[in-house]
């Protein structure tokens, strides 16, 4: 069964660098697209990227500027970083895939969320 | 980016009553679209695919339709353990867009 494990870095100061992992048990990297997805309490779900297994990312515009999702297939791991944090990235944190490989977007698996609080 | 508005923002149903709640995209998106529910402290959990698709494991009583515009997600007969959070999810263009939410509490 997959099984996705997030961690990182619970608390920052503004202007820091958000870093998060996402470790894929059970299954490969190979011919998925890989989500990051955050969610508040005022804004809701917001997606922010997501990476396939070539490599290829889409970012949310809002975002852009500021996040980087990448892989590292040795390890199993998805990785999002965000520069320039402020009070307003606060939020759950989630990994998540499709459903099943090749062009199917909708997510089954999820990790379990990380809370990344940014305050000074 | 699409904009997905869905309604309602919330409902009180009771035990076996039907819920419908829906979902409007600001332009067509074919029938790209998910549902999901969410429990507090849980991640969302995915129910339908492709706008009418039933995801495997998920109970009959939930089902999904609509393409183009305007989608639904149909609760045949409500549950206690359907008591949560629901939400649309476009995936049809980047950036992807959820809809704001429908929170179902017992009345």
């Amino acid at each position: 069964q997959v099984r996705l494990q997030q961690w990182g870095a619970g608390l920052l100061k503004p202007s820091e660098t958000l870093s998060l992992t996402c470790a894929v048990y059970g299954g490969s990297l190979s011919g998925y697209y890989w989500n990051w997805i955050r969610q508040t309490p005022g804004k809701g779900l917001e997606w922010i990227g997501e990476i396939n297994d070539g490599g290829s990312t889409s970012y949310n515009p809002s975002l852009r500027s500021r996040v980087t999702i990448s892989l590292d297939t040795s390890k199993n791991q998805i990785s999002l970083k965000l520069t320039s944090v402020t009070a307003a990235d606060t939020a759950l944190y989630y990994c998540a895939r499709p459903w099943r490989s090749g062009a199917a977007r909708s997510l089954s698996y999820w990790g379990q969320g990380t809370l990344v609080t940014v305050s000074s | 980016a699409i904009q997905m508005t869905q309604s309602p923002s919330s409902l009180s149903a009771s035990v076996g009553d039907r819920v419908t709640i829906t979902c409007r995209a600001s332009q067509g998106i074919r029938n790209d679209l998910g549902w999901y529910q969410q429990k507090p402290g849980k991640p969302p959990k995915l129910l339908i695919y492709a706008a009418s698709s039933l995801q495997s494991g998920v109970p009959s009583r939930f089902s999904g339709s609509g393409s183009g515009t305007d989608f639904t997600l149909t609760i045949s007969s409500l549950q206690p353990e359907d008591f949560a959070t629901y939400y649309c999810l476009q995936d049809y263009s980047s950036p992807r867009t959820f809809g704001q939410g429908t929170k179902v509490e017992i009345k």
